[in-house]
Formats: C-alpha cells, sequence, structure tokens
C-alpha cells in the first residue's frame, strides 16, 4: 500500500498570503504508461469534497488559477497564491497510480489567521 | 450538470446491514468507474471501494473485504454499496464518486453503526 504523509497538518495564513501544503508518497507514483496519478482535494465545511487537480498539476473545471499542483515522483507541492476565505477547509492528497488501494494523505487544514 | 445522489444512509447495531444507492445523472454512466469514499468522524477520506463501467472488476480496502460489496445497474445509472457486518468504525459519512479519481461526488449519506 502507498503511504500518502501531507504536511503540515494545520496550516494558518493570513488572507492574501500564499500556502503551500506538501504530499510525500511512499513509493514512485510514476505510471508505466508514463502519467502520474496524483490529485488534489477540498473539503470546505459542511460541504463535500470538491476535486481541485489531478495529474499533478490540472485544474479542474472552475478551480480559481490561485491554485496550483506541482511536484514529480514522491514529492508533490498544493499552493495557493493568495488565500481568499472560501479556501478554508481540509485538503487531501489521492493517488491513484498503484492500486488497490487509491490512498488518501492524513488531510490538512487551513483556517485563516 | 453531473449529480450524485446518494441514498440509504441509516443507524444500524452493529453485525447489522445496510444498503447505499447512488443515482448517477449528466453523464454518460457506463462510460465511467464508479467508487465509494467514506469520511468517519475526526478522520480522513477513506477509499472503499471501486468498480469498473461494465462491473466486471471490483476492488475494495482490506478493512471491508467480505463484508461490503460493491455493485452497478447500467440500466438504472445507479451503483451501490451492500453493507453487511457492519463494525462501530464503518460509521462514516459514504460518498459516491464519478471515476477512479473522484472528479465529482455526492452530498454523501451518513451510517451510524451503534448499540
Amino acid at each position: 500500500e502507498v503511504v500518502m504523509t501531507q504536511s503540515p497538518l494545520s496550516l494558518a495564513v493570513t488572507l492574501g498570503q500564499p500556502a503551500s501544503i506538501s504530499c510525500k508518497s511512499s513509493q514512485s507514483l510514476v505510471h508505466r504508461g508514463g502519467n502520474t496519478y496524483l490529485n488534489w482535494f477540498q473539503q470546505r465545511p459542511g460541504q463535500s469534497p470538491r476535486r481541485l487537480i489531478y495529474q499533478v498539476s490540472n485544474r479542474d473545471s472552475g478551480v480559481p488559477d490561485r491554485f496550483t499542483g506541482s511536484g514529480s515522483g514522491t514529492d508533490f507541492t498544493l499552493k495557493i497564491s493568495r488565500v481568499e476565505a472560501e479556501d478554508i477547509g481540509v485538503y487531501y492528497c489521492m493517488q491513484g497510480t498503484i492500486w488497490p488501494p487509491i490512498t488518501f494523505g492524513q488531510g490538512t487544514r487551513l483556517e485563516i489567521k | 450538470e453531473v449529480q450524485l445522489v446518494e441514498s440509504g444512509g441509516g443507524s444500524v447495531q452493529p453485525g447489522g446491514s445496510l444498503r447505499l444507492s447512488c443515482v448517477a445523472s449528466g453523464f454518460t454512466f457506463t462510460n465511467y468507474w464508479m467508487t465509494w469514499i467514506r469520511l468517519a468522524p475526526g478522520k480522513g477520506l477513506e477509499w472503499v471501494a471501486n468498480i469498473k463501467e461494465d462491473g466486471t472488476e471490483r476492488h475494495y480496502v482490506d478493512s471491508v473485504k467480505g463484508r461490503f460489496t460493491i455493485s452497478r445497474d447500467n440500466a438504472e445509472n445507479s451503483v451501490y454499496l451492500q453493507m453487511n457486518s457492519l463494525r462501530v468504525e464503518d460509521t462514516a459519512v459514504y460518498f459516491c464518486a464519478r471515476h477512479r479519481y473522484a472528479s465529482h461526488w455526492g452530498q454523501g449519506a451518513l451510517v451510524t453503526v451503534s448499540s
């Protein structure tokens, strides 16, 4: 099983400032076909999770361009260029390269300072 | 617009059973794997099971193998999760999601297992 480790687990950011979340996998997430199936999700309070980023760096439809995914191999990052109030919630990385099982990180709680 | 609507949640005693349903609309159901993911109180997201477009492949997290069964009815645009021998630790909100990589999610169904 691929273990996904996120850091930090909690993050307090001033409005308008950047935020960064790290996600490290216990094995390389490069699929033999060449793609890397690393996704990022956001769960706002009281809402269902929503996918933000797929295959490391592709934003889903409707996701603001202040969200950027990057990384390769075993190290990945989600960056928010300027945090807004609507960004509070819990963020998860998820790998779908080596499965079953598909595995998630523990989650990172983002709050406003 | 993609819509996924879960139903069938509720409260049950340990050892009991529940069947969750998820009705999909707004996309060609037969083109997608479907997935169940859960969120237990105070914990993170956990992938539970998924099923291939034609139902010929099904995969489960180890903790539910032999107790849960995922199935689908492509004529009804629906995916199901039959949960037997439920345990207290199965208490969670269960989400239905489109695709192996959860591009779209339902609103969730709460399952509470308690004596």
